[in-house]
């Protein structure tokens, strides 16, 4: 089956800095990645998807971009606020079935 | 529209109880799935369902049962809990048909003693 990797497992950056999150996946056959939210205590929320036939897609602070070749996938937040302050996983799928999941980056945005 | 309702929130059982981790959703949406999330593993895949009457393991199946009777409910089953079996629970639903992303439950809070 699918694996997919996720790094870092925590990242902390300053209030109004970027924040990058990379992830891999081993299936070439997966067309369809999203990305999750997930706040302390509650479950896990879509922010952005993308799928295999775009390379970039962005909205407002939050894109995402896809490098099918290499198999890798990354989430990009601009402009971090405490706000952002969460655990973001990645996800691959094959026609958005199954989904596997990295294992997860804890963002800590410092104020 | 309710979304996807888990209930309960928050369970203990003895090790050797059994129990169910009810699942219902109201989107209309075929698939269904289960997962467990624990610290520093991320989200592992029990079970899932394409629709009504067809079921599937996923990662981690072992000493879970699911059963998808309708559309709209996908219970868990926890047959003989043991400790290792302390997780946080999600089920998760989304249309089969092209590529969208998973809407989750708010989660059952499990733990064995």
């Amino acid at each position: 089956g699918e694996n997919v990797e996720q790094h870092p497992s925590t990242l902390s950056v300053q209030e109004g800095d970027s924040a990058v999150i990379k992830c891999t996946y081993s299936d070439s056959a997966s067309n369809y990645f999203p990305w999750y939210k997930q706040e302390l205590g509650k479950r896990p929320q879509l922010i952005i998807d993308i799928r295999s036939n775009v390379g970039e897609k962005k909205d407002q602070r939050i894109a995402v971009t896809l490098n099918k070749t290499a198999k890798h996938f990354s989430l990009h937040i601009t402009e971090t606020q405490p706000e952002d302050s969460a655990v973001y996983f990645c996800a691959a799928s094959i026609a958005g079935n199954q989904f596997y999941f990295g294992t997860g980056t804890s963002l800590t945005v410092i104020p | 529209n309710a979304g996807v309702t888990q209930t309960p929130k928050f369970q203990v059982l003895k090790t050797g109880q059994s129990m169910t981790l009810q699942c219902a959703q109201d989107m209309n949406h075929e698939y269904m799935s289960w997962y467990r999330q624990d610290p520093g593993m991320g989200l592992r895949l029990i079970h899932y369902s394409v629709g009504a009457g067809i079921t599937d393991q996923g990662e981690v199946p072992n000493g879970y049962n699911v059963s998808r009777s309708t559309t709209e409910d996908f219970p868990l089953r926890l047959l003989s809990a043991a400790p290792s079996q302390t997780s946080v629970y999600f089920c998760a639903s989304s249309y089969v048909t092209g590529a969208q992303g998973y809407t989750f439950g708010s989660g059952t809070r499990l733990t064995v003693v």
